[in-house]
């Protein structure tokens, strides 16, 4: 099987512009959950659809948003970024509540 | 305060030690997840328990629920063991949160 694909990699954007991240979870797996890293807070959660359904929220602003396809996929967007946004963000995938999470290798985004 | 704590935050180590990763937590958790991080940013999942100890390899996780900790050890340390490691909690609302990280370094 193939594993979680996130696109793209890496993306250089300005301040106030928006972007669009996409993740792709493993096959069958109905559940995507963001995640952003930054070197000062870490890990920390943004988000988990389900089923085309938001079913959790970590405390980030509304400029964060998300949602998912049919076909299990999943788009992150930051609106009005701010140099604040730079960050890893990670995806993951699970089949289930108390399943294993499998990571994507994440979004490497530079907000200049 | 963190809800979930590690410690050391870094550890250095010759080939072939023991090493353990301690990992507290402080709200009530559905299961305890230990994950290694490699440079470049790739997260692997290692363990994921609820209760008592889980062994893969040379890695072994434990958990003690009353006392709301675990750890993390690996057994005959090898350079290529060298990586973040970070523990995280999912909540009794199904929310993953996470420890700051221990980042190990095994020298030959």
């Amino acid at each position: 099987k193939a594993g979680v694909t996130q696109t793209p990699r890496y993306l250089i954007k300005t301040r106030g512009q928006q972007v669009t991240l996409s993740c792709s979870p493993i096959s069958g797996h109905r559940s995507v959950s963001w995640y952003q890293q930054t070197p000062g807070q870490g890990l920390q959660f943004l988000f988990e659809y389900f089923s085309e359904t938001q079913r959790n929220k970590g405390n980030f602003p509304g400029r964060f948003s998300g949602r998912q396809f049919s076909n299990s996929r999943s788009e992150m967007n930051v609106s009005t970024l701010e140099l604040g946004d730079s960050a890893l963000y990670l995806c993951a995938s699970r089949s289930g509540s108390q399943e294993t999470q499998y990571f994507g290798p994440g979004t490497r985004l530079l907000v200049l | 305060k963190n809800e979930v704590e590690q410690s050391p935050q870094n550890l250095t180590a010759q080939e072939g030690e023991f090493i353990t990763i301690n990992c507290s937590y402080s709200v009530g958790i559905s299961a305890l997840h230990w994950l290694q991080q490699h440079p470049g940013g790739g997260i692997v999942s290692l363990f994921m328990l609820s209760s008592g100890k889980k062994k893969h390899g040379r890695l072994i996780a434990t958990i003690n629920i009353q006392e709301k900790h675990s750890s993390l050890h690996i057994t005959a340390s090898h350079p290529r063991d060298s990586a973040v490691y970070i523990c995280a909690a999912t909540t009794n609302t199904d929310k993953l949160i996470f420890g700051t990280g221990t980042r190990l370094q095994v020298f030959p």
